[in-house]
């Protein structure tokens, strides 16, 4: 069984500050990984995909990845009341390329007070 | 361009009924997939399809049946309800092109089984 480990939280985190994320996978083999952001009620959206390791950055988001340590992180920096949502980690599966069967994790609440 | 629309936004079932989930998506995609969710938990693969006529079980495929006879529909059917099965289901599409890392998520339906 794969499986991706996220911290439930909540996280709570001052506004202006960075909020940290982590996620762990067990599957030494995936080579893709995703951040998905999930407001309450809704549905997932994409935030952030990485496949090399080191950083991938976009706006006030980075991405970390540490394959040899089977380690995936999310920054946001300069926190916003907005960004309050759950945070799911998802990592691509398949063995068909292109076909992103993705395994999340239980993903974790974050929390920006003003 | 209505994008990913799931029909119907909530349903209450009996143990023991059927009912079918619709998914439709007007972006041409080639995949789609079926999660469900739990409260507090992750998404779950249920089923994905990577085309027309071609389908395939994810994590949590028992209870669920899936067809993909247009590129546009992905209905999921569930035979026989029982209780485990209310969660809030979604169903996502993916390109194979400029977009492949993103996947586009319905609205969901919420379902119980009581």
């Amino acid at each position: 069984q794969k499986e991706v480990e996220q911290n439930s939280g909540p996280l709570s985190v001052p506004e202006g500050a960075i909020a940290s994320l982590n996620c762990t996978y067990s599957d030494r083999g995936s080579q893709s990984f995703f951040w998905y952001r999930q407001y309450s009620g809704k549905s997932p959206e994409l935030i952030m995909f990485i496949y090399s390791n080191g950083d991938k950055e976009d706006g006030r988001f980075t991405a970390q990845l540490n394959k040899a340590s089977q380690y995936v992180s999310l920054l946001i920096r300069d926190s916003q009341p907005s960004d309050s949502a759950t945070y799911l980690c998802a990592v691509d599966t398949s063995i068909i390329q292109g076909a992103q069967k993705l395994v999340f994790g239980q993903g974790t609440r974050l929390t920006i007070n003003p | 361009n209505a994008g990913v629309t799931q029909t119907p936004k909530f349903r209450i079932l009996k143990i023991g009924q059927s009912m079918t989930l619709q998914c439709t998506q007007d972006m041409n995609h080639n995949y789609m997939y079926w999660y469900r969710q739990d409260p507090g938990m992750g998404l779950k693969l249920i089923y994905y399809s990577v085309g027309a006529g071609i389908t395939d079980k994810g994590e949590v495929p028992n209870g669920y049946n899936v067809s993909r006879s247009t590129t546009e529909d992905f209905p999921l059917r569930l035979e026989l309800a029982a209780p485990s099965q209310t969660s809030v289901y979604f169903c996502a599409s993916k390109s194979q092109g400029e977009s492949k890392n993103i996947q586009y998520f319905g609205a969901g339906t919420r379902l119980s089984v009581l």
